[in-house]
């Protein structure tokens, strides 16, 4: 089934640690997007990538890197994990063409705990 | 700045009609966006609108006035799996999705 994987599905981690959360497309879109959701806020855009190659920063990018080495993948690393970055993240993908079908597709997102 | 407003929290009955409303204010306007979302999972996409007026999709419709900022959810028909939160969404001048926080729709029955 074509869709959007991540890993892992959940994760507690020490304060300090480096930490990779990994997200796959099939879909061959060529938008890639990294969210962070909060109880009580909205989805938050940390970093985006239009194409592969490229990336950009969203709303809350400090803490967080990303890399898009090919078009299927979009990993997002955390060099040194704080408590505050305790939150659900959630990958998207979406084709990106300026258009109605610039509609996202989430994965099923990773639970971290940052103790 | 940018600021997607809309209700934290509704109750509605199952077999009935609930309207989730929202209102935007992006810097520039690429189209309004619905997903849903069940507890513990991701935001599935339900509708788009970037004219004004009313798109219906079954139980589901869409309304968008772009001149008041505005844009509402209508659910019909109420079913007890329609529980979830309604996230609202504007594309703005860069094509990045700006979100509002949801809004939880409890059914009752």
């Amino acid at each position: 089934i074509a869709g959007i994987t991540q890993a892992p599905t959940s994760q507690i981690l020490a304060a300090g640690r480096r930490m990779t959360l990994r997200c796959t497309q099939d879909m061959r879109h060529n938008a890639m997007y990294w969210y962070r959701q909060d109880l009580g806020l909205g989805l938050r855009l940390i970093h985006y990538s239009n194409t592969a190659g490229t990336t950009g920063k969203g709303e809350v990018p400090d803490g967080y890197s990303v890399s898009r080495a090919n078009t299927d993948d979009f990993p997002l690393t955390l060099a040194s994990a704080v408590p505050s970055q305790t939150s659900v993240y959630f990958c998207a993908s979406s084709d990106a063409k300026g258009s109605g079908t610039d509609t996202q597709y989430f994965g099923p997102g990773t639970r971290l705990t940052v103790l | 700045g940018q600021n997607i407003d809309q209700p934290t929290e509704m109750t509605a009955t199952e077999g009935a009609i609930v309207q989730i409303n929202c209102t935007y204010q992006t810097s520039g306007f690429n189209g309004l966006f619905w997903y849903q979302q069940h507890a513990g999972e991701a935001p599935t996409f339900l509708s788009y609108n970037v004219l004004d007026g009313l798109e219906e999709k079954g139980r589901f419709s869409s309304f968008l006035s772009r001149s008041k900022g505005y844009s509402y959810l209508l659910l019909k028909e109420l079913q007890m799996k329609d529980s979830a939160s309604y996230l609202c969404a504007s594309m703005d001048s860069n094509y990045q999705l700006i979100w509002g926080a949801g809004t939880k729709l409890i059914i009752k029955p």
